[in-house]
């Protein structure tokens, strides 16, 4: 039963566009999200995060949009450059870290 | 200046072998974690200890347990290994009191078992 879910596996967008990437979520007790950024060969990256109290979070070229009717979040990289290339996860938290669920990540390329 | 390493990084051995992946963190958290990157890519918590409390995933089997000597360092024990064991293995780290604060993770620690 995967609570949160990213429905795309990989996403291709050409570079200085905007990428989109979505992920849903069935739990309505979740109360904070958070996106991960992983490169090959290494860890999730903390990137940005949002509590459901907000329906906007922005930094830098990272904006994260939550919708809590719709129980969607989705993360928007404008422009995108090819150093965004990568794994993004999204994950959704109860009460504390140890409750933290994730989502399979979506593989965004950023084409030359 | 790694602010969380994992060693080995790759780690092949047989079924039935008795393993130990090592982590340390030189950040100062209070909260170390482990994590286990499932062959569908999902990241699944299967401990959360701090020097007060350890919570275990209760579908981690009873083979894998997670030694702490220190605040910065915590191990991962795994005994008479499976083909199923066979995965990547984070570990993680937060720091005190902060709720819901990101998790710092290791590079990770790719366990095959043959």
């Amino acid at each position: 039963d995967q609570q949160v879910k990213q429905n795309s596996p990989s996403l291709s967008v050409q570079e200085g566009r905007i990428s989109i990437l979505n992920c849903d979520y069935t739990n309505s007790m979740f109360d904070y999200f958070l996106w991960y950024k992983k490169y090959p060969a290494e860890g999730p990256t903390f990137l940005i995060s949002i509590s459901s109290i907000k329906d906007k979070n922005e930094d830098g070229r990272f904006t994260v949009f939550l919708n809590k009717s719709a129980k969607h979040l989705s993360l928007h990289i404008v422009p995108s450059q090819p150093g965004d290339s990568a794994v993004y996860f999204c994950a959704a938290s109860g009460a504390s870290n140890y409750q933290l669920i994730w989502g399979a990540g979506t593989k965004l390329i950023i084409k030359p | 200046d790694t602010a969380v390493s994992q060693t080995p990084k790759y780690l092949v051995t047989q079924m039935g072998n008795d393993k130990s992946i090592k982590c340390e963190q030189n950040l100062g958290h209070d909260t170390m974690y482990w994590y286990k990157q499932d062959s569908k890519k999902f990241l699944k918590i299967m401990f959360s200890y701090n020097n007060k409390e350890l919570i275990i995933n209760e579908t981690v089997p009873n083979r894998f347990s997670p030694k702490s000597p220190d605040k910065a360092h915590l191990n991962l024990h795994i005994n008479s290994l499976e083909l199923g064991d066979s995965a990547v293995y984070f570990c993680a780290s937060t720091p005190p009191g902060q709720y819901n604060s990101p998790l710092h993770f290791g590079n990770g620690t790719r366990l095959t078992v043959t």
